[in-house]
C-alpha cells in the first residue's frame, strides 16, 4: 500500500467549475501535510499547508481529517491556468511522502 | 528569496559513466538538502537527506555506493550518479530547507535535472 494516495484522474473540467481532490495517508505519525503543484516537467511547487482547522487561501480550501487520515483541495472558479497535477504530501520527522498527484485539466 | 538552483538541467550520458548533479541554495543557508528522483507519471521519491557537513543518510533500497552525495557546504550539495545505466534514467529534483529536524519546516525545490542514460 502507498503511504500517500491518490486519484491519478485525469480531472477534465470546464473554467469555473469547482473540482475537488482526495487523498489518504498510511502513517498515522505523519505530522505536517500540504498540497503541491507541479507543471509538466516541472519543479513541485507549494501550493498551501493543511491544517485541522481547515483552511482558505483564494479560490483554494484545504481540509485534513486525522481520524480518518484524510486530506482534501477544493478549488473553485477553476482557470485555465489551474491545469497541472496537484501532489498530497504527508510529512514526519524532516521529511516529505508525495503522493503520486492528481492531473487536472480545465477547459475553455 | 528561496531560491534553489540546479545544474545540469539535462544531462544525456552513455552507460557506465558517472554523472554530478549540484544543488545550490543562492539567497539562503540549507541546513539540510533533499534528493528525490521521480520517473514518469510516478511520485517523487526521497532518496536521501544530508545535512551540512554530515553523511547524508539515505532512504530504504537507495545504494549509497551508488548515488554519492557531499554536502559540503551551506549553499551546496551534489549528487553523484556511478557507473549510470539505462534504469537510472529520472528526473532528479533537490530541496533546501532553512533548518532541520522537522517536515514543517518549509522545502524549496530547485527546477529539477533530466538524466538520460543510453
Amino acid at each position: 500500500r502507498k503511504e500517500v494516495e491518490q486519484d491519478p484522474g485525469p480531472f477534465n473540467v470546464p473554467e469555473g467549475a469547482t473540482v475537488a481532490f482526495n487523498c489518504t495517508y498510511s502513517n498515522s505519525a505523519s505530522q505536517s501535510f500540504f498540497w503541491y503543484r507541479q507543471d509538466c516537467r516541472k519543479e513541485p511547487k507549494l501550493l498551501m499547508s493543511v491544517y485541522s482547522s481547515g483552511n482558505e487561501d483564494g479560490r483554494f480550501t484545504a481540509q485534513l481529517n486525522r481520524a480518518s487520515q484524510y486530506i482534501s483541495l477544493l478549488i473553485r472558479d477553476s482557470k485555465l491556468s489551474d491545469s497541472a497535477t496537484y501532489l498530497c504530501v504527508a510529512g514526519w520527522t524532516d521529511k516529505l511522502i508525495f503522493g503520486t498527484g492528481t492531473r487536472l485539466q480545465v477547459f475553455p | 528569496g528561496a531560491v534553489v538552483s540546479q545544474h545540469p538541467s539535462r544531462v544525456i550520458c552513455k552507460s557506465g559513466t558517472s554523472v554530478k548533479i549540484e544543488c545550490r541554495s543562492l539567497d539562503f543557508q540549507a541546513t539540510t538538502m533533499f534528493w528525490y528522483r521521480q520517473f514518469p507519471k510516478q511520485s517523487l521519491m526521497l532518496m536521501a537527506t544530508s545535512n551540512e557537513g554530515s553523511k547524508a543518510t539515505y532512504e530504504q533500497g537507495v545504494e549509497k555506493d551508488k548515488f554519492l552525495i557531499n554536502h559540503a557546504s551551506l549553499t551546496l550539495s551534489t549528487l553523484t550518479v556511478t557507473s549510470a545505466h539505462p534504469e537510472d534514467s529520472s528526473f532528479y529534483i533537490c530541496s533546501a530547507s532553512r533548518e532541520e529536524g522537522s517536515s514543517y519546516n518549509e522545502q524549496f525545490f530547485g527546477p529539477g535535472t533530466r538524466l538520460t542514460v543510453l
